[in-house]
């Protein structure tokens, strides 16, 4: 059975700090993906990234990365010099590949920047 | 821009009353599905649709029914609605992707509270 471990309910950080957030996962699939969602207050999920298990480059977008390891089942995401913006739920997924394009969601880490 | 609309932002029901919450999306995705999200339980998969008249039980699938008539269209619906059923409901869809799992497109959410 999937699941996935968001072990960071909430984290607290001063504008400007960099911050990570855990996401560790378990398949027994040696095909899935993974992806990260944000939640911002006003409630919509926006979809961030994707990751299939054969890609395991780490992926840079602006402030954000993503370090994928499957050696330690861990699909980590950094934002870097953190702003207000970022405040938000964020949401790490898993979809099996036998699982028909269902995902198993963490139960999401609450960030705050503060200015 | 993929949009996926829900019919209400808020609801307020009585126990015992039949609710129908719906949700269309405008982008042809064959995949839609319906979650609850509860404070620190993350995103809970109710049922699932995969094709038109097609559906498939989630993980907390008691209480709950839904419809799928035309593929544009998912609607929930709370045969008997109680307390336990007041929540926040999000819809989702997501294209059926041959070789790879896609990601998903969220509405606003629907907070339905039951008295």
């Amino acid at each position: 059975a999937q699941k996935v471990t968001q072990a960071q309910t909430e984290i607290s950080v001063v504008e400007k700090e960099d911050v990570t957030l855990d996401c560790v996962y378990e398949t027994r699939d040696t095909t899935y993906y993974l992806f990260w969602y944000k939640q911002p207050p006003s409630g919509e999920l926006v979809f961030l990234i994707r990751r299939n298990s054969f890609d395991e480059q780490n992926e840079i977008s602006g402030r954000y990365s993503w370090n994928f390891q499957k050696s330690t089942s861990s699909f980590n995401f950094t934002i870097t010099a953190s702003q207000v913006v970022d405040s938000a739920v964020y949401f790490c997924a898993l979809s099996e590949g036998s699982n028909a394009g269902k995902s198993t969601f963490g139960d999401g880490t609450t960030l705050t920047v503060k200015p | 821009d993929v949009k996926v609309t829900q019919s209400s932002r808020y609801l307020v029901k009585r126990t015992g009353e039949k609710v129908f919450l719906e949700c269309v999306q405008d982008m042809d995705h064959e995949n839609m599905f319906w979650y609850r999200q509860d404070p620190g339980l993350g995103l809970r998969l109710i049922y699932f649709s995969y094709d038109v008249k097609m559906k498939e039980k989630g993980d907390i699938p008691e209480g709950y029914s839904v419809s799928r008539e035309k593929k544009e269209r998912f609607s929930l619906i709370l045969e008997s609605a109680s307390t336990n059923q007041t929540s926040m409901y999000l819809c989702a869809s997501s294209l059926l992707g041959t070789y790879s799992y896609n990601e998903q497109f969220f509405g606003p959410g629907t907070r339905l509270t039951v008295l």
